[in-house]
């Protein structure tokens, strides 16, 4: 199984600043199979980038995903009050999808 | 805009089986995959399995046996069924649409997610 570890496990950011969320592979990741999710309490998640750097329909460009192999990057640009959430990576291999745990971003 | 919804007790006992019901609306359950998640409070979310529009379902190891999946095109709904339940099994618990292009790998819609309490 393919285990997934974000960092920081939060970050303060103010809105206006930039966020930039890790996701590491405990081995190689098909680019292909690595995604971007935001959540946040009560709602369903929200693709946000597939295919490690593809944004998902109606996703700004402020957000944007980079990276290959077991490293992955998500950045925000430029954070608005509703970027405030969680976000997670997931990706898909050995026939199974597995999850990070999370960064929580907040002010 | 496809949306799910799902359904089911939210508490079971212990040993039981729990049953939960995904009803998709705005579009078709054919002919895509879907997978069911859940996240544990506190934990990550992990997969639980997920089955294709015609039946065809491959379940994450770690359940074992205990899990089952299906589908019912007539009325636009998939279901889950875990058996044998405990305390871990506490968790919210979510559909989503998978795989939607058969090639790249990501979820494009999700339920809010149900939340299931396993307690006597």
């Amino acid at each position: 199984e393919i285990v997934l570890t974000q960092f920081p496990g939060t970050l303060s950011l103010s809105p206006g600043e930039r966020a930039t969320l890790s996701c590491r592979a405990s081995q190689n990741v098909r680019s292909t199979s690595l995604d971007w999710y935001q959540h946040k309490p009560g709602q369903a998640p929200r693709l946000l980038i597939y295919n490690a750097s593809s944004r998902a329909a109606g996703i700004p460009d402020k957000f944007s995903g980079s990276g290959s192999g077991t490293d992955f990057t998500l950045t925000i640009s430029r954070l608005e009050p509703e970027d405030f959430a969680v976000y997670f990576c997931q990706q898909y291999g050995n026939s199974l999808f597995t999850f990070g745990p999370g960064t929580k971003v907040d002010i | 805009q496809v949306q799910l919804q799902e359904s089911g007790p939210g508490l079971v006992k212990p040993s039981e089986t729990l049953s939960l019901t995904c009803t998709v609306s705005g579009g078709s359950i054919t002919p895509y995959f879907w997978s069911w998640i859940r996240q544990p409070a506190g934990k990550r979310m992990e997969w639980l399995g997920r089955i294709y529009s015609n039946g065809n379902a491959n379940y994450n190891p770690s359940l074992g046996s205990r899990v089952s999946m299906s589908v019912d095109t007539s009325k636009n709904q998939v279901s889950l069924r875990l058996r044998s339940l405990t305390a871990a099994d506490t968790a919210v618990y979510y559909c989503a649409r998978d795989n939607p292009d058969f090639y790249y790998y990501y979820m494009d819609f999700w339920g809010k997610g149900t939340p299931v309490t396993v307690s006597s």
